[in-house]
This record gives C-alpha cells, sequence and structure tokens, in this order.
C-alpha cells in the first residue's frame, strides 16, 4: 500500500495570514497514463469531505482561488493563501494512482 | 448537480450483516464510477472498495481488511449503490460514505460525497 504522511498534523493559523500542509507518499504516484492521481479534500466540522483540488494543482469546480496544489513525484502541498475563517477542518491528501486508494492522516486547520 | 444519499446504517451484534445503499442523482447514473469511504470515530478516511460502470467492465476493487466480507454491487434500474457487510468486527464502527469518482479530467477524484450512515458494531 502506498503510505500519505502529512504534515503537520495541526495548523493553528491567523485569519489573513497562508497555511501550507505538505503530504508525502511512499512511492511515486505517477501513473502509467503519465497522471498524478493527487488530490486534496478538505472535511468541515460535522460535514462530508470536500474535493479541493486533484491531479496536484487543478482547483475543482467552486473551489475559491486562495486554495492551490503543488508538487510532484512524492511530494505534495496544499497552500491556503489567506485563511478565511470558514477554512476551518481537517484536510486529507489522497492518492489515487494505484489500489488500495489510500489517505493521509488528516492535518487540523485551525485559527489562533 | 450530482447528489448521494446513503441510508441502511444502524447498531448491529458482532458476526451480524447490514446492507447500505447510497442513490445517486444528477448524473447518468449507469456511467456512474462508485467508491465507498469509512471514517471511524475521531479517525481520518478509509477507502472501502469502488465499483466502476458496467460499460467500464462492472469490476470491483476492495481493501484489505474488508475483502471477502464486504460486498458492493449496483442496480442500474434503482440509481443505487450497494455496499452489504458481513461478519462485522467492532472495528468496522464507522460513518460510511459513498462518493462519486469524477469522469473527464478530473478522472478517479472523489467529487461528490454523501452525507455519510453510521454503522455501529456492538455486543
Amino acid at each position: 500500500d502506498i503510505v500519505m504522511t502529512q504534515t503537520p498534523l495541526s495548523s493553528p493559523v491567523t485569519l489573513g495570514q497562508p497555511a501550507s500542509i505538505s503530504c508525502r507518499s511512499g512511492q511515486s504516484l505517477v501513473h502509467s497514463d503519465g497522471n498524478t492521481y493527487l488530490s486534496w479534500l478538505q472535511q468541515r466540522p460535522g460535514q462530508p469531505p470536500r474535493l479541493l483540488i486533484y491531479k496536484i494543482s487543478k482547483r475543482f469546480s467552486g473551489v475559491p482561488d486562495r486554495f492551490s496544489g503543488s508538487g510532484a513525484g512524492t511530494d505534495f502541498t496544499l497552500t491556503i493563501s489567506r485563511v478565511e475563517a470558514e477554512d476551518v477542518g481537517v484536510y486529507y491528501c489522497m492518492q489515487a494512482t494505484q489500489f488500495p486508494y489510500t489517505f493521509g492522516q488528516g492535518t487540523k486547520l485551525e485559527i489562533k | 448537480e450530482v447528489k448521494l444519499v446513503e441510508s441502511g446504517g444502524g447498531l448491529v451484534k458482532p458476526g451480524e450483516s447490514l446492507r447500505l445503499s447510497c442513490v445517486v442523482s444528477g448524473l447518468i447514473f449507469t456511467d456512474a464510477w462508485v467508491s465507498w469511504v469509512r471514517q471511524a470515530p475521531g479517525k481520518g478516511l478509509e477507502w472501502v472498495g469502488r465499483i466502476v460502470s458496467k460499460r467500464s467492465g462492472g469490476t470491483v476493487e476492495y481493501a484489505a481488511p474488508v475483502k471477502g466480507r464486504f460486498a458492493i454491487s449496483r442496480d442500474d434500474s434503482k440509481d443505487t449503490i450497494y455496499l452489504q457487510l458481513s461478519s462485522l468486527k467492532t472495528e468496522d464502527t464507522a460513518v460510511y460514505y459513498c462518493a462519486h469518482h469524477c469522469g473527464g479530467d478530473c478522472f478517479d477524484a472523489f467529487a461528490a460525497w454523501g452525507p455519510g450512515t453510521v454503522v455501529t458494531v456492538s455486543s
């Protein structure tokens, strides 16, 4: 199985300041078709997860442009350019390059 | 807008069975690929399994902890995906979500999720 490791596990951030979350995979996420199936999801308290970013850096429909993704191979980053109160929740990276699909442990974003 | 709604959760004893349903709307259901994902209380997300469309072969993949105990199926006449849970263990206690796999450019990302249904396994 591909192990996904996120850091930090908790991130206190001041409103209006940037935040970034790192995700490292145990092996390359480049698929044989040339794509890298790394996505980022947000789970607000009491809600199901919501897709933010797919294929490393592509923002899903309706996702604010303060969210961006970057990386390649085994190292990936989710960046929020200016944190807003509604961004509080847990963020997960997920790989769909190889079965079984696996998630990172989650990073809890909270406001200082 | 794609919408998914799970049902069928409840309280069962270890060793018992349960069938969860996931009704999908807002898309051509016969083309839908759907995964089940679970979340134990206070824990992270765990992928359970995936079923693809019949046109893509109708194949099903499972995570190791549930293989041989859980079964995913679909009824295209009812726009519904099922998750049959058998030989349940206390560690299967979780919120179970169904999630729709994006097609096109966002292929295989989990684009839409249901609100989840709670399964509690306890004696």
